[in-house]
């Protein structure tokens, strides 16, 4: 399977605990995206990467969340210090430069107790 | 800001059924306009796209017309089949590529 793949798909904690998802995108693919999404809403937007140089990072994710692309290849997306409100799903997407068309992985589930 | 209003659902259809979700967006800019659908169990994966004013997206028997006068991506298919059964979700970007999302629309068809 060469699509964009994620792990772990589901991810169960309690409330200030740390967790790391990562992605593995289409190795062919400069863009690396990070993506929330909650139950009966769209995708929201968090960060990209183009290579390994984050590009942009959205407002919704606080200090509490990094992400990394150490080698322009696979990415990793940390979340300290986790809360209730950090229930979500967070998917990842790889795409080439300049095209619309992004693939997505089948996400990680977050379930913060 | 960017946003992207899209119908609710949920929609339920018999096969062969006329499928139409209304998408509306609101950009700063020229967006280029999308179509993801999502099928259970499965990751959001592109069903079509326009990139400019009167160009229209189709794949699958989807399709969608960018209409720029009344800011609107509106999907269509002629006659839907159980393997339609998914959320759909209108999207827009602007040069960066960044998308923004709508809601989504979960369609389900039924024999």
């Amino acid at each position: 399977d060469t699509g964009v793949s994620q792990d772990p798909r589901h991810k169960i904690t309690k409330r200030g605990q740390n967790v790391t998802f990562r992605c593995d995108p289409i190795s062919e693919h400069n863009r690396l995206y990070w993506y929330r999404q909650t139950l009966g809403q769209g995708p929201e937007f968090l960060t990209y990467f183009q290579n390994e140089a984050q590009l942009e990072k959205s407002r919704l994710l606080s200090d509490r969340f990094s992400a990394e692309r150490p080698k322009g290849s696979f990415s990793t997306l940390e979340i300290q210090r986790t809360e209730q409100g950090d229930s979500a799903m967070y998917l990842c997407a790889s795409s080439f430069i300049n095209t619309g068309e992004l693939f997505f992985g089948e996400g990680s589930r977050l379930t913060v107790l | 800001g960017n946003s992207v209003t899209q119908m609710e659902g949920p929609v339920t259809l018999s096969e062969e059924a006329f499928l139409t979700i209304n998408c509306t967006y609101t950009a700063t800019g020229y967006p280029s306009l999308f179509w993801y659908v999502q099928y259970p169990g499965e990751g959001l994966q592109l069903l079509l796209k326009a990139t400019k004013a009167d160009d229209k997206g189709s794949n699958k028997g989807f399709e969608a017309t960018y209409r720029k006068e009344t800011t609107s991506f509106h999907l269509e298919k002629g006659s839907v089949q159980v393997s339609d059964s998914a959320v759909y979700f209108c999207a827009l970007s602007l040069n960066d590529y960044k998308l923004s999302f709508g809601a989504g629309t979960t369609v389900t068809v039924r024999a």
